[in-house]
């Protein structure tokens, strides 16, 4: 398997402008978590799904922030508008069963 | 509301000697702990894990230490490399959902 599958690995955005980060998680597994990784938080849970599902959302930091699974294997995490307090690392993460996840390589992201 | 936190952002560590990551959480639902490392430009990476119902786990040089009444975990590396290298970070693990602490960096000097 080719594990957890990120892109782009690098985004370079003006402020104001939408932003899509996908994500492919490893086939058979059930969960996947967004995570941002910053400075003074680490790893910043965002949002995850199980079974597709949306479960807890309550990472996200504001209403430009939202997060999609339409199938099993894809997801997407947006932001629109984008703001240079966004620039940071973004990781997708899957799971089987809930217990060790498996992370992909992050997209960082730099909004000017 | 941090519910797994790491206090320590750094450690120095002499090679050969042992390292001690400590971590501590607040919610009595975790039932699953585990650890992290991460190398720079790269997704963290699974070290190791402890179930709640037990209160050691041992992986080759690392063993992982669980004190539910204290709500504290630790990670030992016995002895430290300077491959070691890297940031830790702790995780908790209920109900499907998936909490890290903010890291911790260790540096193993040669």
């Amino acid at each position: 398997d080719a594990g957890v599958i990120q892109s782009p690995r690098h985004e370079v955005t003006e402020m104001g402008q939408e932003v899509t980060l996908r994500c492919k998680p490893i086939s058979g597994h059930n969960s996947l978590f967004w995570y941002r990784q910053t400075m003074m938080r680490g790893l910043e849970l965002l949002i995850y799904f199980n079974n597709n599902v949306p479960i807890d959302d309550s990472g996200m930091p504001e209403d430009r922030f939202s997060a999609k699974m339409p199938n099993a294997s894809f997801s997407t995490l947006k932001i629109q508008p984008s703001e240079p307090r966004d620039s940071a690392v973004y990781f997708c993460a899957s799971s089987s069963l809930g217990y060790e996840a498996f992370f992909g390589q992050g997209t960082r992201l730099t909004v000017v | 509301d941090q519910q797994v936190k790491q206090n320590s952002p750094s450690l120095s560590v002499q090679e050969g000697r042992i390292s001690i990551l400590n971590c501590d959480y607040t919610n009595s639902m975790f039932d699953y702990f585990l650890w992290y490392k991460k190398y720079p430009a790269e997704g963290p990476t699974f070290l190791i894990s402890i179930s709640s119902i037990k209160d050691k786990n041992e992986d080759g040089r690392f063993t992982v230490f669980l004190n539910k009444s204290a709500k504290h975990l630790s990670l030992h590396i016995v002895p430290s490399q300077p491959g070691d290298s890297a940031v830790y970070f702790c995780a908790a693990s209920g109900g499907n959902k998936l909490v890290f602490g903010a890291g911790t960096i260790l540096r193993v000097k040669s």
